[in-house]
């Protein structure tokens, strides 16, 4: 089974500019989740999707904004960018979502550098 | 909020056992994780542990649960070189706005030759 797969690897934007990122889940997988890493602030969550729906979403901003289609494959959207949007962002993906066993599998995250 | 604490930094030599260590504060988490970051990488699940257990071994890795004081342990046996890493303790949460799992910051493992 292929694993979870982020687009781009890299990317260079400056302030203002806005950012779409891409995620395509581990096949059969319905649940994507997205997380912001830095280095001050570690891993800290941005939303999840099941079925197309935002099941949940963290402390960000409204620039910051995601959608799922109906192949499970995910994207985020990151509007007026700031130098504080400098970050690595990872998209996991899990087979299911709620109270039980719930390993997430984590694609190796698109790093993005706001000039 | 919940909180994962961990200490950011731990050296041993190749062939020494690491032990990370991390507090949490969910009593309610039903899983605790166990990840690892190499360079450039996303995380990868090394093990977890369901919260009705006391440890879990899985070859070179033993996890500790003491759930009294909400303390869990990562012990690495054996550690070589190609265990430099970051690991990451994360409790699992159900909705809330810091989502499903609770990452603690991260510890870096440097294992000397």
């Amino acid at each position: 089974k292929a694993g979870v797969t982020q687009t781009p690897r890299y990317l260079i934007k400056t302030r203002g500019q806005q950012v779409t990122l891409s995620c395509s889940p581990i096949s059969g997988h319905r649940s994507v989740s997205w997380y912001q890493q830095t280095p001050g602030q570690g891993l800290q969550f941005l939303f999840e999707y099941f079925s197309e729906t935002q099941r949940n979403k963290g402390n960000f901003p409204g620039r910051f904004s995601g959608r799922q289609f109906s192949n499970s494959r995910s994207e985020m959207n990151v509007s007026t960018l700031e130098l504080g949007d400098s970050a690595l962002y990872l998209c996991a993906s899990s087979s299911t979502s709620g109270s039980s066993y719930n390993e997430q599998f984590f694609g190796p995250g698109t790093r993005l550098t706001v000039l | 909020g919940e909180d994962v604490e961990q200490s950011l930094f731990l050296s041993v030599r190749e062939g020494d056992s690491s032990v990370i260590n991390c507090t949490y504060t969910d009593s309610s988490s039903t899983y605790l994780y166990w990840y690892k970051q190499e360079p450039g990488a996303g995380l990868q699940l090394l093990t977890y542990i369901f919260s009705n257990m006391d440890m879990k071994q899985d070859q070179r890795l033993t996890v500790l649960l003491n759930k009294k004081d909400k303390h869990l342990s990562l012990r690495i046996a054996d550690t070589q070189t190609g265990d430099s890493a970051i690991y990451f303790c994360a409790e699992e949460v159900y909705g809330g706005s810091q989502g499903n799992l609770i990452f603690g910051k991260g510890t870096k493992l440097s294992v000397k030759p």
